[in-house]
């Protein structure tokens, strides 16, 4: 069993919805939490970073952590065309610089106009 | 802004050459990476380091090696390129507060 697991889609969404992903985890230590957004043939992009659990909201974008049900989400308002990529998850424990993150496969996003 | 960059976007080379991969960061972050990502394979560690002249082998270490003589830089080598390398390379480097950013990526082809 990976320690991330992540739906890969593709999933397709018109214009103006709202759009959830989601990333489940089996390491209880985890404690940072991120989602990256990645384009077609581009570096990924730090879109969100939470600590621990909770919600953090940013504009259209808000990120959940369920540290007891070890779920994550990322949750896209009024999804826009421009938001198709594909989005990654990522976590890692605490503890010393030698931790990794650790990704899940990504989900591939495409909001259709 | 954290900036991240990498020396080429895309690179084609032989079998049997050898290539050099470099990233430069400009925040002073001790922690850098490199990763190769493959499609179905998600994002795979190469090395870390998190000192100047400090590596540390990642999962998939095997056919690469590392150079960081300067805290900005961080140089990915492949000693004698495979087919089997062929890949979109990624640099990133991470903040105390565990932050990664990621540079924009090198794609390449081995023939």
């Amino acid at each position: 069993q990976k320690e991330v697991e992540q739906d890969p889609g593709p999933l397709s969404v018109p214009e103006g919805a709202i759009v959830s992903l989601n990333c489940t985890y089996s390491n209880s230590a985890f404690q940072y939490f991120m989602w990256y957004r990645q384009y077609s043939r581009k570096g990924p992009e730090l879109l969100m970073y939470t600590y621990s659990s909770g919600n953090k909201e940013d504009g259209r974008f808000t990120a959940q952590v369920d540290k007891s049900s070890k779920y994550i989400s990322l949750f896209i308002r009024d999804s826009q065309p421009s938001d198709s990529a594909t989005y990654l998850c990522a976590m890692r424990s605490s503890g010393g610089a030698t931790n990794k993150l650790i990704f899940g496969t990504g989900t591939l996003l495409a909001v259709q106009p | 802004d954290v900036k991240v960059t990498q020396s080429s976007r895309y690179l084609v080379k032989r079998t049997g050459e050898k290539v050099f991969l470099e990233c430069v960061q400009d925040m002073d972050h001790e922690n850098m990476f490199w990763y190769r990502q493959d499609p179905g394979l998600g994002l795979r560690l190469i090395y870390f380091s998190y000192d100047v002249k400090m590596k540390e082998k990642g999962d998939i270490p095997e056919g690469y090696s590392v150079s960081r003589e300067k805290k900005e830089r961080f140089s990915l080598i492949l000693e004698s390129a495979s087919t089997n390398q062929t890949s979109m390379y990624l640099c990133a480097s991470k903040t105390q507060t565990n932050e990664q950013f990621f540079g924009p990526g090198t794609r390449l082809t081995v023939l």
